[in-house]
């Protein structure tokens, strides 16, 4: 059974204090690694798929890098705006999944002017 | 731009009503998949469809079935409503280009 697992539960920073989220997993045959943002009352806003170890993706303040047991989300000078729960996603390779995805719980980031 | 619609945003019904959500995508996406999010609980996968009138159980099919009877619309039904399915129902669709998933606003529902 595929699972996800965030660290921390809960992240403050201070505008402009980079950190980074973690999201470690356990999956049978990695097929993809997504990570989502989601703002309070609204569905999961996608930001970047990762397939294999060493990939690395950017989006303006952030940056997800994937190795073989783990991800990182790395946040650049966050400011305010960056403030949401982000989530981590795991697609297996067992069985006949049709994209069927195993989330973790989130970290919700609170970025503080 | 990829777009998924949920018929309501927020939703109020008493216990054992029949309630429909309704989910609609605007392209010809194959897979759907409908969560319900609650508060230490995370995404839990209700059901999930990957053509017209095939469907399969996610972790927490009990009180619920779907429908699909076109590409483009996948309904939830909570056959008769219960309080403990008071939660945010969330609408999903596959990408054409691979299988990251793209959700729709939600629908809040409360059930009295």
């Amino acid at each position: 059974e595929d699972q996800v697992t965030q660290s921390p539960e809960a992240l403050r920073l201070q505008e402009g204090e980079s950190s980074s989220l973690n999201c470690s997993y356990t999956v049978s045959g990695l097929r993809g690694l997504f990570w989502y943002r989601q703002d309070p009352g609204k569905g999961p806003e996608f930001l970047f798929t990762l397939y294999s170890a060493g990939e690395e993706k950017e989006k303006e303040r952030l940056k997800a890098t994937l190795t073989k047991k783990e991800s990182f989300l790395h946040i650049t000078a966050p400011k305010p705006e960056d403030s949401a729960t982000y989530l981590c996603a795991v697609l297996g390779g067992g069985g006949t999944s049709y994209g069927k995805l195993t989330f973790g719980q989130g970290t919700i980031l609170t970025v503080h002017p | 731009d990829v777009k998924v619609t949920q018929s309501s945003r927020y939703l109020v019904k008493r216990t054992g009503e029949k309630v429909f959500l309704e989910c609609v995508q605007d392209m010809d996406h194959e897979n759907m998949f409908w969560y319900r999010q609650d508060p230490g609980l995370g995404l839990r996968l209700i059901y999930f469809s990957y053509d017209v009138k095939m469907k399969e159980k996610g972790d927490i099919p009990e009180g619920y079935s779907v429908s699909r009877e076109k590409k483009e619309r996948f309904s939830l039904i909570l056959e008769s409503a219960s309080t403990n399915q008071t939660s945010m129902y969330l609408c999903a669709i596959t990408g054409l280009a691979g299988y990251e998933q793209y959700f729709g606003p939600g629908t809040r529902l409360t059930v009295t």
